[in-house]
């Protein structure tokens, strides 16, 4: 049966502090893994990741895929209040069409 | 340009009910996925329409069904509501260019289904 994982479930941190998600998968037929960041309600296109071992970067968030050990990283930086949040990973097969199948996502608090 | 706009934000129904819940794609995205969110089991898939055929299916029972009409607007109808079924519906459209079917892979900000 196909999974992914994400840990930690849930993460307190303080503003400036720099935090990493993880994101592991077992799957069959690997196309492409996705992040996603959900604050109320419609989750939020971060990365999409294709290739292992090329970062992606968008200011101070970054990801990385490793395709050898199926997992991904999500790296934040000089976290602030904003970054609150429920971040998604999710992954989608070759096979599947547009099914995505997301881990149960990490919280993410930060205090000021 | 119009995001993905989901109908009722909000919704409360009594078991044994029907519920109809629609989404409107992104102009010029033709496939519609549906995803089930609760607390315990996160965001589980559906189904997906493409041109109006059902494409994909996720290990839901009989009693979710949905369809897609011309203008690629999906409905999502859930028979029989169980209290199980009160959850954050959400769906997604997009694109589905070739050999990159799920670009711009947008969600709408969901109905919030809740069953008494």
């Amino acid at each position: 049966e196909d999974k992914v994982v994400q840990s930690p479930l849930s993460l307190v941190v303080h503003e400036g502090d720099t935090v990493t998600l993880n994101c592991s998968y077992e799957v069959t037929n690997f196309r492409s893994l996705l992040w996603y960041k959900q604050e109320k309600k419609a989750p939020t296109f971060l990365f999409m990741l294709t290739s292992s071992g090329i970062e992606k970067k968008s200011g101070r968030l970054s990801s990385i895929l490793d395709k050898k050990e199926l997992f991904s990283i999500l790296n934040i930086t000089a976290t602030q209040t904003g970054d609150s949040a429920v971040y998604l990973c999710a992954v989608v097969l070759t096979n599947t069409g547009n099914q995505f199948y997301f881990g149960t996502g990490t919280s993410l608090t930060v205090i000021p | 340009k119009a995001g993905v706009t989901q109908t009722p934000r909000y919704l409360i129904k009594t078991r044994g009910q029907q519920v109809t819940l629609s989404c409107s794609p992104i102009s010029g995205h033709r496939s519609v996925s549906w995803y089930q969110q609760t607390p315990g089991q996160g965001l589980q898939f559906l189904f997906e329409y493409f041109s109006e055929t059902q494409r994909n299916k996720g290990n839901f029972p009989g009693r979710f069904s949905g369809r897609q009409f011309s203008n690629s607007r999906s409905e999502m109808n859930v028979s029989t509501l169980e209290l199980g079924d009160s959850a954050l519906y959400l769906c997604a459209s997009s694109l589905d260019l070739p050999g990159q079917g799920y670009y711009g892979y947008t969600f709408g900000s969901g109905t919030r289904l809740t069953v008494v």
